[in-house]
């Protein structure tokens, strides 16, 4: 599975959108693009997956670029509970298991 | 629904001692997956079942660690002769498939102290 690289840590105003940006650059074609969480003390929590095009659901939106090799993980309105590590993964189509970084530990502030 | 439930949610034992960490996954998920998360660290994979069978045991660090799932549903991870490194927490997952876009869903997790 190709390696990302994510800034350790960002701040984010209550209210305003975070994005949290992933860089990886090896990423094969049938590689995906997944986002996980990890509020403290709890089990990592899935957001969003994909494979090239831009994704959307309730809890947040992916920005893929078109060369596939960096991502951004948009919370559109973050609140103090998404105060957590988010964890970007790149996955083989036909992979199983998860290879999780260090992620970005995103602080929400009042 | 239920999601995935872990038994205990904190276990102390000393070392060298035995221990079994249960995993409940989600009702109909043929995928299992087991993780270990060191502080400050990511979680890192230790093995992976598709229905009854241990599919990839890669990342079982020694014989010490073993898993089964008989049945294909509930697993149960075994660490003989614990060590004081062995302390983590130790997170159980399901998902629908092993293979494919299907995401996995997290337990709490068991969080091991090895004194």
């Amino acid at each position: 599975d190709a390696k990302t690289t994510q800034p350790p840590s960002m701040d984010c105003a209550e209210g305003r959108a975070a994005n949290l940006p992933c860089n990886h650059s090896t990423i094969s074609g049938n590689e995906y693009v997944y986002w996980y969480r990890q509020i403290h003390s709890q089990g990592p929590q899935y957001i969003i997956h994909g494979l090239k095009n831009n994704e959307t659901n309730e809890m947040a939106s992916l920005i893929i670029t078109e060369d596939r090799k960096s991502s951004t993980l948009i919370l559109p309105h973050a609140t103090l509970r998404d105060t957590a590590v988010y964890y970007c993964i790149v996955r083989v189509v036909y992979g199983n298991k998860l290879v999780f970084g260090a992620g970005t530990i995103l602080r929400v502030k009042s | 629904g239920a999601g995935v439930s872990q038994t205990p949610s904190n276990k102390v034992t000393e070392k060298g001692k035995y221990v079994e960490l249960r995993c409940d996954p989600i009702s109909g998920h043929t995928a299992l997956y087991w993780y270990r998360q060191s502080l400050g660290q990511g979680p890192e994979f230790l093995i992976y079942f598709q229905g009854t069978g241990a599919a990839d045991d890669s990342g079982l660090p020694n014989d010490r660690f073993f898993a089964v799932r008989p049945e294909g549903s509930v697993s149960t991870l075994k660490i003989q002769r614990t060590e004081r490194g062995d302390s983590a927490v130790y997170l159980c997952a399901s998902s629908q498939a092993g293979t494919g876009a299907y995401e996995q869903y997290f337990g709490p997790g068991t969080r091991l102290t090895v004194t």
